[in-house]
């Protein structure tokens, strides 16, 4: 199994409070990825990163913010939680051009957040 | 906005039966690839297509791109309660992002 780590597991909270998730990778790969994922809707992409300080907003990015300050951590940060951010949070790592191509995405096991 | 759809939604099974789940779209993508998720747990890649028409086979699962590269299907022979899980499709497309399907989420009763 890849070595992806995910933190918290689990958390909740309250609106309008800030929120930062963490992926860890020991992997060294160059391309992490944050997506939610709901009933109905698979996994949406909210911000990948290409490289250190090198981040893409996805599909669904409003209300979430990513840095990259090392390879292997990625974090996401929820500025002021909305309900509608209640969610499982995946984080997803891939070698080579993950974008585009035909590289598996290895992923984490996920946080569940729920914003009461 | 490529978009990918799955069925069934939901499939409940005996052991030992076959079953066929797809994956479709209006969207030709240069890949595709299919994950199983288990409960609490990321999403575990089984497999990519990449050739219109190709059929990979994995034990009892047998997997196929369609001619035109807009849809996929996955074939269970003799399918076994370890096979429950949620299916999910990912195409990727040209110079774009994975764009995953909601799922077919899969039991199958002992």
């Amino acid at each position: 199994d890849a070595g992806i780590t995910q933190s918290p597991r689990h958390k909740v909270t309250e609106t309008g409070t800030p929120v930062t998730l963490r992926c860890h990778q020991t992997e060294n790969h160059r391309y992490m990825y944050w997506y939610r994922q709901d009933p109905g809707h698979g996994l949406r992409l909210i911000h990948y990163s290409y490289g250190v300080k090198d981040t893409d907003k996805g599909e669904v990015s409003d209300g979430y913010s990513v840095s990259r300050s090392k390879t292997e951590d990625f974090l996401l940060t929820l500025e002021s939680a909305t309900s509608s951010q209640t969610s499982v949070y995946f984080c997803a790592i891939s070698d080579l051009q993950g974008i585009g191509s035909n590289q598996p995405q290895h992923f984490g096991d996920g946080t569940r957040l729920s914003i009461l | 906005t490529q978009l990918l759809e799955q069925s069934p939604q939901f499939l409940s099974i005996q052991e030992g039966e076959n079953l066929t789940v797809y994956c479709n779209s209006s969207s030709v993508f240069s890949s595709l690839q299919w994950y199983r998720q288990e409960p609490g747990e990321g999403p575990v890649l089984l497999v990519t297509v990449v050739t219109g028409g190709e059929v990979k086979k994995l034990k009892r699962l047998t997997f196929q791109f369609g001619d035109a590269r807009k849809d996929s299907s996955l074939h269970i022979t003799a399918a076994q309660p370890g096979d429950t899980g949620l299916y999910l499709c990912a195409g990727v497309g040209y110079g774009q992002n994975f764009v995953f399907g909601p799922g077919t989420r899969l039991s199958v009763l002992p």
